[in-house]
């Protein structure tokens, strides 16, 4: 079966603290990874999307790590802020369709 | 400014209508793309259109339609014949359908039966 798991279900930081959050996949073939920020009530916005020859990208605080050989994923969130809580969201494409296979998302508060 | 927008951004229908949830882009993207929310499950795929006239179903169409006759433009029915349609549904919209084309979501609607 193919899935996208994402850990921990959620995650209560102090703002300006660091945190990562994982992304395990067993979706084949696979095509590019992607990371979502979601805030409450609104849509989803792109962070990064990912090819499987590509280990590492930036957005900002934002950083996603991708390794195709364990089908895992992190997304790493540098000095966090406030306006980083949200849902972020693993996305996974199949390579022959480009089917989307979206994950339950990690709900991410950040306390003063 | 350019964008995906949906109206309205909260719903309410009587069980038996149906609700036509509107989505517009000026974007000059291709694709769209209607999208489901429910707690505790994934975003799932219920219609996507590659081109303008034509459309293609996705994982959970039944109780569903679209049209595609503008390519800024693809509204999403919500029939009598969807048991469970009170959710959150996202449109959105992507230059193609590539592996790594970027899909930009619109602000959503929440419908939700009385």
């Amino acid at each position: 079966k193919n899935q996208v798991e994402q850990s921990p279900q959620s995650l209560i930081i102090l703002e300006g603290k660091n945190c990562t959050l994982q992304c395990n996949y067993t979706v084949s073939p696979f095509s590019n990874l992607r990371w979502y920020k979601q805030d409450t009530g609104r849509g989803p916005v792109s962070l990064t999307i990912m090819t499987f020859s590509e280990n590492t990208k930036s957005n900002g605080r934002y950083t996603a790590t991708l390794d195709a050989d364990t089908k895992q994923s992190s997304l790493h969130i540098t000095a966090s802020q406030l306006s980083d809580s949200a849902s972020y969201i693993c996305v996974v494409s199949f390579r022959n369709n480009r089917k989307l296979i979206w994950g339950l998302g990690t709900s991410l508060a950040v306390n003063p | 400014d350019g964008g995906i927008t949906q109206s309205p951004k909260y719903l309410f229908r009587k069980e038996g209508q149906n609700v036509t949830l509107s989505c517009e882009q000026n974007l000059n993207h291709d694709a769209m793309y209607w999208y489901r929310q429910d707690p505790g499950q994934g975003l799932r795929l219920i219609y996507y259109s590659q081109i303008v006239n034509d459309f293609q179903k996705g994982d959970i169409a039944e109780g569903y339609s679209v049209s595609r006759e503008k390519k800024e433009s693809f509204p999403l029915t919500v029939t009598s014949a969807q048991k469970n349609p009170t959710a959150f549904y996202l449109c959105a919209s992507s230059i193609g359908t590539g592996g790594e084309t970027e899909a930009f979501f619109g602000q959503g609607t929440r419908l939700t039966v009385v």
